[in-house]
């Protein structure tokens, strides 16, 4: 099936520390969102994404459409135990407005 | 109703059963999407719903596995035969604008 490149694929991080992962794709999109998994739960929007360019924040969480419109970021800024999940990305492709997601990030916060 | 809802929200069933599973998606959401996760991975995509359009069924991974949406609206998906390695969680997700995905589905084939 067809994913976005997610990096990294998972990463241990000291409370408190800033987080990034990113996402790049070969296609162009419209949109970037990003979402946050629990355990036993289904992912959970976080940001919206809608032009290049664009930088949104939400809390300590901060994400960015790409110049390109061929990858976007997420930041979290000073960590936080419950912080710990799966991240995932997805795109809107230009061309046949279906969503592409990402592989994941798999976050683990050590206190 | 205001999200996606999905039931059952657990599913265990015996080896070699069919099961059916379903996906209430967002009221005027015209896409929909059938995603697999096998535990702590990421999602495995299995289909795509657009309008009227015919759906993208190149993730589905086997003949057992079919999926429909009737009416433009609630969506099932079928496991026939069902085996050991099906056990997931079967997530369902709807977009506009923006996707949002439903609780998932978690099967157990025993």
């Amino acid at each position: 099936g067809q994913q976005l490149n997610q990096s990294p694929q998972s990463m241990f991080i000291q409370e408190g520390e800033d987080v990034s992962m990113n996402c790049t794709s070969s296609s162009i999109f419209n949109t970037w969102l990003w979402y946050k998994q629990d355990p036993g739960e289904g992912p959970v929007l976080l940001i919206a994404l809608y032009k290049a360019g664009e930088l949104t924040s939400n809390g300590r969480l901060t994400a960015q459409f790409g110049i390109t419109r061929k990858d976007s970021f997420l930041n979290i800024s000073a960590s936080i135990p419950s912080d710990v999940g799966i991240y995932f990305c997805a795109g809107q492709d230009a061309g046949t407005y279906k969503y592409i997601f990402g592989t994941g990030t798999r976050l683990k916060v050590l206190a | 109703g205001a999200g996606v809802s999905q039931s059952p929200s657990n599913k265990v069933t015996e080896k070699g059963k069919d099961v059916e599973l379903r996906c209430d998606p967002i009221s005027g959401h015209t896409a929909l999407y059938w995603y697999r996760q096998s535990l702590g991975q990421g999602l495995e995509f299995l289909i795509y719903f657009q309008g009227n359009s015919a759906p993208d069924k190149s993730g589905l991974p086997s003949d057992r596995f079919s999926a429909e949406r009737t009416g433009g609206s609630v969506s099932t998906l079928t496991i026939q035969r069902t085996q050991q390695e099906d056990s997931a969680v079967y997530l369902c997700a709807s977009s506009s604008q923006e996707a949002f995905f439903g609780q998932g589905t978690r099967l157990t084939v025993v």
